[in-house]
């Protein structure tokens, strides 16, 4: 079945320590977006790609960063810079043609140690 | 600013109790707006788009519709498995295809 992976379900973070967090999808779309999900708030972009090897900050990129040099792969790196990296993590895409929704994985969720 | 609201923030049914949720939005354009559903844990399960002002779009028990300022999320005769938070986002016009999502509303329906 065609879908998008996210892996792990669960990270714990040191402090001062780089993770990433990875995002795989089999559907053929070319865009993928990071959001970031935190209790009481609605989902907030924090980098998306609309092909490989481009991509463009969203609304909260501060502290991570991202590389697409797969159209399958869309990694985020949260780094040490981003001081309150605690939350659950949501990677979608979407493919061409038409006007269709964004497909989501099942998220991996971020804590610090 | 492209921005959603959804209310109530929190709902409780009893099985069988009908309720609608509301999503009012203000955007310049509108390509489109979503209905998604989202259950603990997981990730955000499409449900429904819709383009245009009065469009409506079925699914179970589920109906949604759409004005210029607003989308509601009608729920008949609701059973304990309708419990999830629902979440709505928009589609401004543009080409990023980005999306603007409400906060959620919690849904809990108890038998």
């Amino acid at each position: 079945d065609g879908g998008i992976t996210q892996s792990p379900k669960y990270l714990f973070r040191k402090e001062g320590q780089n993770v990433t967090l990875s995002c795989e999808q089999n559907l053929n779309h070319d865009a993928m977006y990071w959001y970031r999900q935190d209790p009481g708030q609605g989902l907030r972009l924090i980098y998306y790609s609309q092909i490989v090897n481009d991509f463009q900050k969203g609304d909260i990129a501060e502290g991570y960063s991202v590389s697409r040099e797969k159209k399958e792969s869309f990694p985020l790196t949260v780094t040490s810079a981003q001081k309150n990296p605690t939350a659950f993590y949501l990677c979608a895409s979407l493919g061409q043609g038409g006007r269709r929704p964004q497909h989501f994985g099942d998220g991996t969720r971020l804590s610090i140690l | 600013e492209d921005q959603v609201t959804q209310s109530p923030e929190a709902l409780r049914l009893q099985e069988g109790e009908s309720s609608s949720l509301n999503c009012s939005y203000t955007v310049s354009g509108l390509r489109g707006l979503f209905w998604y559903r989202q259950d603990p844990g997981k990730g955000p399960e499409f449900l429904f788009t819709l383009y245009s002002a009065g469009e409506e779009k079925e699914k179970e028990r589920l109906k949604a519709t759409l004005t210029k300022k607003e989308s509601f999320l009608h729920i008949t005769a609701p059973k304990p498995e309708d419990s999830a938070t629902y979440l709505c986002a928009l589609a401004p016009q543009g080409g990023s295809e980005k999306l603007v999502f409400g906060k959620g509303m919690k849904l809990t329906v108890n038998p």
